[in-house]
């Protein structure tokens, strides 16, 4: 099991809510993503860190921000939830140079 | 359309059989890899194959490549329950940036 942890695992909010999903790592990677999953579906990356101060927008266009003040903890945010914003979210995180990412167990977000 | 796309989508086979699953992709890369993922959880590393490898084996997984039709396969021998997973393929397009692409995924069943 890697060392990178999620939570909640499982949160269920009404429309317009704030929500912060954490992510943390122990294994001291300088790289960190964050990926949406929608059931039976491919990942899409919605945002990426290099490291402390550095964060930079995916694949896919995404409501949501991060932040990466320290090197084990890469929070996202979503201002106001919506439905739309259902989802599976996993973060992941990799070394420098290092290509095999290690996923943390998932947030699934439910808003009604 | 996507990097990556598994062929088949969904697989169903007896214990004891082997597994064969496809993946295509539309660009130059530099390594594919393979995951795994158990259904509501993150996804865990199996094996990386880089470009200029055809071969790759690790356990009961085989793995080859071919850059020239841009695919790769996944084979899984003698299959047991606990194989019972989705797995994705994933590349990453540019030297240096180690920002993966997924696949849409194959899911496996494997009947006891």
């Amino acid at each position: 099991e890697a060392d990178i942890y999620q939570t909640p695992r499982y949160l269920v909010i009404g429309t317009g809510k704030k929500i912060t999903l954490e992510c943390s790592q122990t294994m001291g990677h300088d790289k960190m993503y964050w990926y949406q999953q929608d059931p039976g579906m491919e990942l899409h990356l919605i945002h990426y860190s290099y490291g402390v101060n550095s964060t930079e927008k995916g694949d896919l266009s995404s409501e949501s921000t991060v932040s990466r003040i320290r090197t084990e903890h890469f929070p996202l945010t979503l201002e106001s939830a919506r439905p739309s914003h259902t989802s599976q979210y996993l973060c992941a995180s990799s070394e420098v140079g290092g290509h095999t990412q290690y996923f943390g167990p998932g947030t699934r977000l439910t808003v009604l | 359309s996507q990097q990556g796309e598994e062929d088949p989508q969904a697989l169903s086979i007896q214990e004891g059989e082997n597994a064969t699953m496809n993946c295509s992709y539309k660009t130059s890369i530099n390594n594919l890899q393979w995951y795994r993922q158990n259904s509501g959880r993150g996804l865990v590393h199996l094996i990386l194959i880089r470009s200029n490898e055809r071969e790759k084996h690790s356990g009961r997984l085989r793995v080859t490549l071919d850059t020239s039709k841009k695919s790769s396969s996944l084979l899984i021998t003698a299959s047991r329950a606990a194989d019972t997973a989705s797995y994705f393929c994933a590349t990453d397009r540019n030297f240096g940036n180690e920002k993966l692409t997924f696949g849409t995924g194959t899911r496996l069943t494997i009947i006891p």
